[in-house]
């Protein structure tokens, strides 16, 4: 696809119910991140992976949240035992690998609404 | 030392007005200012970038004007039009190894601006 594109849009789920959201990045954009968007707030980094390198987990707010990463394109992010204040707008974006001083700019998708009932 | 601090909260400008956006930050290693415009539903967008480097970027109506001594920085927009309403977003970048991480940031709180006509 043209963009980053990420599944579902809208998810509902219980209190204590794991859930994942999935991440589609641009072809050939090897940095991948994603962030929580709570309502009101600004985006809070979450976690971020280059290439093969061991990823940057250094936003997870808690071991309930972790992320992987499947043959550099696909991503999944896991919250287990999810709980109410889990609810947020979870954005994923993409970009290429920095060369030099050019820019490269990280390209967001439209992200999933998470609701924790 | 991470934060940056974004005003105002809302803004609410006529049209053909001067929309300005601040943001103030404290950690003097950040290396890269992005804004970007996230408008209902959607995912932000990168808007205008700047570099401590420069004082000032123009971009069309957009204008980010830097002042590293005071650790701040401003959105400008110049004959706002109804059709910019949305919520802005400034972020800073920290450094880090191989420069490759251009889509970790630190985001401002946001701000919704609103543009009547």
């Amino acid at each position: 696809g043209a963009g980053v594109s990420q599944s579902p849009s809208n998810k509902v789920t219980e209190k204590g119910k794991d859930v994942e959201l999935r991440c589609d990045p641009i072809s050939g954009h090897t940095a991948l991140y994603w962030y929580r968007q709570s309502l009101g707030q600004g985006l809070e980094f979450l976690i971020y992976f280059q290439g093969n390198s061991a990823p940057d987990k250094s936003g997870l707010p808690s071991d309930r949240f972790s992320a992987e990463r499947t043959g550099g394109s696909v991503s999944t992010l896991t919250i287990q035992r999810t709980q109410q204040e889990d609810s947020a707008v979870y954005l994923c974006a993409s970009s290429l690998r920095f060369q030099g001083y050019v820019n490269t700019e990280a390209f967001f998708g439209q992200g999933t609404r998470l609701t924790v009932v | 030392q991470q934060q940056v601090k974004q005003s105002p909260q809302s803004l609410i400008v006529q049209k053909g007005g001067i929309s300005i956006i601040n943001c103030a930050y404290e950690n003097t290693a950040f290396d890269y200012f992005p804004w970007y415009q996230q408008f209902p539903g959607k995912g932000p967008a990168l808007l205008i970038a700047i570099r401590p480097d420069v004082s000032e970027k123009k971009e069309g109506r957009f204008t980010i004007s830097f002042n590293k001594s005071a650790k701040q920085f401003s959105l400008h927009i110049m004959d706002s039009q109804p059709g910019d309403s949305a919520t802005y977003f400034c972020a800073a970048k920290p450094p880090s190894a191989g420069g490759t991480s251009y889509g970790k940031l630190t985001f401002g709180q946001g701000t919704i601006l609103t543009v009547h006509p």
